[in-house]
């Protein structure tokens, strides 16, 4: 089982669409998480980061369910430069490399 | 401030021969991470240090993959004998402490002909 386990997609809406995107977790010691954004032949970068109480930044929200270890990212009102692959984050908090990248969600948003 | 800066940001060379590919980290990070993404393919997990401790080696593919950190700062990913199959884009990012936000460069591109 992979550490960290997302829906490759990929997702195809249309503008002004609500879009939710899941990930799971195999270690209930994590203790960190975010979401990353990669464009096409860009490097990751920060989305947001994921805090228990669930955090939202403007159209986004990101959610933490400890108890059935999974996050979770919603965008409301798609954009066209939502487009991008979306990448779940895990920090396991173990020796050595703590980070697990999931392999990412395609997003792409339509006129 | 400065980001994470990777140089070259393309590297075209022949099978066979060795490369250097360069970080220079966020000043004041002590954790430095390389990684490996080939086309349309997530990030794979080469090599991570964190301060002084012993590097996490544990994803570099093969012996010919090593890399070093001096001074704690600077960090080199040195591929020896490359093959094709090397062709992807590696990217390196830094982190305050290992536990929080990763930053990453731009990457290098690296095309084995």
């Amino acid at each position: 089982r992979k550490e960290v386990e997302q829906d490759p997609g990929p997702f195809n809406v249309p503008e002004g669409a609500t879009v939710a995107f899941n990930c799971t977790y195999s270690n209930s010691a994590s203790q960190s998480f975010f979401w990353y954004r990669q464009d096409c032949r860009k490097e990751p970068k920060l989305l947001m980061s994921v805090y228990s109480s669930g955090n939202e930044d403007g159209r986004f929200t990101a959610q933490l369910n400890r108890a059935s270890q999974y996050i979770s990212l919603l965008i409301r009102d798609s954009k066209l430069s939502d487009s991008a692959t979306y990448l779940c984050v895990v920090n396991m908090g173990n020796t050595g490399n703590q980070f697990y990248f999931g392999t990412g969600t395609s997003l792409t948003v339509i006129p | 401030g400065a980001g994470v800066s990777q140089s070259p940001s393309n590297k075209v060379t022949e099978k066979g021969k060795d490369v250097e590919l360069r970080c220079d980290p966020i000043s004041g990070h002590t954790a430095l991470y390389w990684y490996r993404q080939s086309l349309g393919q997530g990030l794979e997990f080469l090599i991570y240090f964190q301060g002084n401790s012993a590097p996490d080696k544990s994803g570099l593919p093969s012996d010919r993959f090593s890399a070093e950190r001096t001074g704690g700062s600077v960090s080199t990913l040195t591929i020896q004998r490359t093959q094709q199959e090397d062709s992807a884009v590696y990217l390196c990012a830094s982190s305050f402490d290992g536990k929080n936000i990763q930053y990453f460069g731009a990457g290098t591109r690296l095309s084995v002909l």
